[in-house]
């Protein structure tokens, strides 16, 4: 069965500090990994994709997530958090052009001055 | 950019009411899908509709749930007899032919409370 697990719900950091979240997925194919940050209001905005090649990929915001196929993992870092980065962040796994995404139950980033 | 549209932002109901949400998909999108979140879980997928008809369904989207394009523009999901676990966040979501997941655009959510 096809599953996300996002193991923190919530996660402080101070601002100018590093961050990692975590994603671990259980998938019968080739995955397709994705990450998702909805700020307040907002729509589930894309930071960034994982479909083959390189396994370290950079998106937007400067974030960058690594594939791990032995530890099924699909992890979000940034090396320095912003205030506005304060957000939910949703992994996601499926198909390149599959009908759907299976996500996790997201977390939530608070950052502090 | 271009952006998936739903109203309203949040809906509250009473138990047994009908309720229909409201998407304006990005233009020229062909493929639609309705996610939801309920509160404290995972965002689910319920339902994915091309060509005017639904291309697949989750288990969740029962006979209570129904998708409709009744224009060129709008895309609805209508919610028969709401139930109380019925409230939660549900996202609608569009793409372009033939395109990859990467171009999967959301809405910001409608916020459905039934009481």
């Amino acid at each position: 069965a096809q599953s996300v697990t996002q193991p923190d719900i919530h996660i402080t950091v101070s601002e100018g500090a590093s961050l990692e979240l975590r994603c671990n997925y259980s998938y019968g194919a080739t995955p397709y990994l994705f990450w998702y940050v909805q700020s307040p209001g907002q729509g589930l905005q894309l930071l960034l994709k994982y479909f083959s090649g390189d396994t370290l990929v950079q998106g937007i915001k400067g974030f960058e997530a690594e594939f791990k196929r032995s530890q099924s993992s699909f992890n979000l870092r940034k090396p320095s958090v912003h205030w506005s980065d304060a957000a939910e962040y949703f992994c996601a796994v499926g198909a390149v052009y599959g009908n759907k995404l299976v996500f996790g139950a997201g977390t939530i980033l608070r950052v502090k001055s | 950019e271009p952006e998936v549209t739903q109203t309203p932002s949040h809906q509250v109901t009473q138990m047994g009411q009908e309720v229909i949400l409201r998407c304006v998909p990005i233009s020229n999108h062909l493929y639609f899908y309705w996610y939801r979140q309920i509160l404290g879980q995972k965002v689910e997928f319920l339902v994915s509709f091309y060509n005017n008809e639904i291309s697949e369904k989750s288990e969740i989207f029962d006979d209570q749930f129904s998708v409709e394009r009744p224009d060129g523009s709008n895309f609805t999901l209508k919610i028969r007899s709401t139930k109380l676990e019925d409230s939660a966040m549900y996202f609608c979501a569009s793409k372009g032919t033939d395109s990859t997941n990467e171009k999967l655009f959301f809405g910001s959510g409608t916020q459905l409370s039934v009481l």
